[in-house]
């Protein structure tokens, strides 16, 4: 029962390079989102989705970019790395896909992103 | 923005004590829920309580919720060395299309 799998777990990147973070759930959760998590702050929403093909965006989603093309698949793009994105990020999901989307989340184990 | 604000920012205290952390929010909300995070883990949920509900238990854990101070604690009775870990409060808001909101979390240590 693997729930919610991220990857990779660490990564390390110089300022102006992309990458995707891999999120991946096996519980037929209809909602997924990312966040961010930096220190002395509560988790940010950056993206989230509520079904395959559609997307929306959160609190901070400048520099980032979602797609859902499949139910269980979710990926995080960084366009252009910027050591502002220095952060821990984590993908949620949740059976919630109607107002208020605020059902029980399930968390991965985070991705630690450090950019140089 | 922050929703939900937890009081205090940490907390030490012996094995077997209880444990009392809060919670408080700015605006109205449908639920309130509590998630604990140990170091270098994701974050795992720990309970859910409704607008229309005043405690809620589960296991060692009491959550109360006051909508009238729109704040809410939660309890950990005979703490244990694993409840060591950071515990979050999220909330949602209708201005913030019911999204949660977190607070920035109480960091529990149970000393041995």
């Amino acid at each position: 029962n693997a729930g919610v799998t991220q990857t990779p777990k660490f990564q390390v990147l110089k300022t102006g390079q992309s990458m995707t973070l891999q999120c991946a759930q096996d519980m037929n959760h209809e909602y997924m989102s990312w966040y961010r998590q930096d220190p002395g702050m509560g988790l940010r929403l950056i993206h989230y989705s509520v079904g395959a093909g559609i997307t929306d965006q959160g609190e901070v989603p400048n520099g980032y970019n979602v797609s859902r093309s499949t139910t269980e698949d979710f990926p995080l793009r960084l366009l252009s790395a910027a050591p502002s994105q220095t952060s821990v990020y984590f993908c949620a999901s949740s059976y919630s896909r109607s107002l208020p989307y605020t059902g029980e989340l399930f968390f991965g184990e985070g991705s630690r992103l450090t950019v140089l | 923005s922050q929703q939900g604000e937890e009081d205090p920012q940490a907390l030490s205290i012996q094995e077997g004590e209880n444990a009392t952390m809060n919670c408080s929010y700015k605006t109205s909300i449908n639920n309130l829920q509590w998630y604990r995070q140990n170091s270098g883990r994701g974050l795992v949920h720990l309970i859910l309580i409704r607008s229309n509900e005043r405690e809620k238990h589960s296991g060692r854990l009491r959550v109360t919720l006051d909508t009238s101070k729109k704040s809410s604690s939660l309890l950990i009775t005979a703490s244990r060395a694993a409840d060591t870990a950071s515990y979050f409060c999220a909330t949602d808001a209708a201005d913030s299309n019911y999204q949660l909101i977190w607070g920035a979390g109480t960091k529990l240590i149970i000393k041995p």
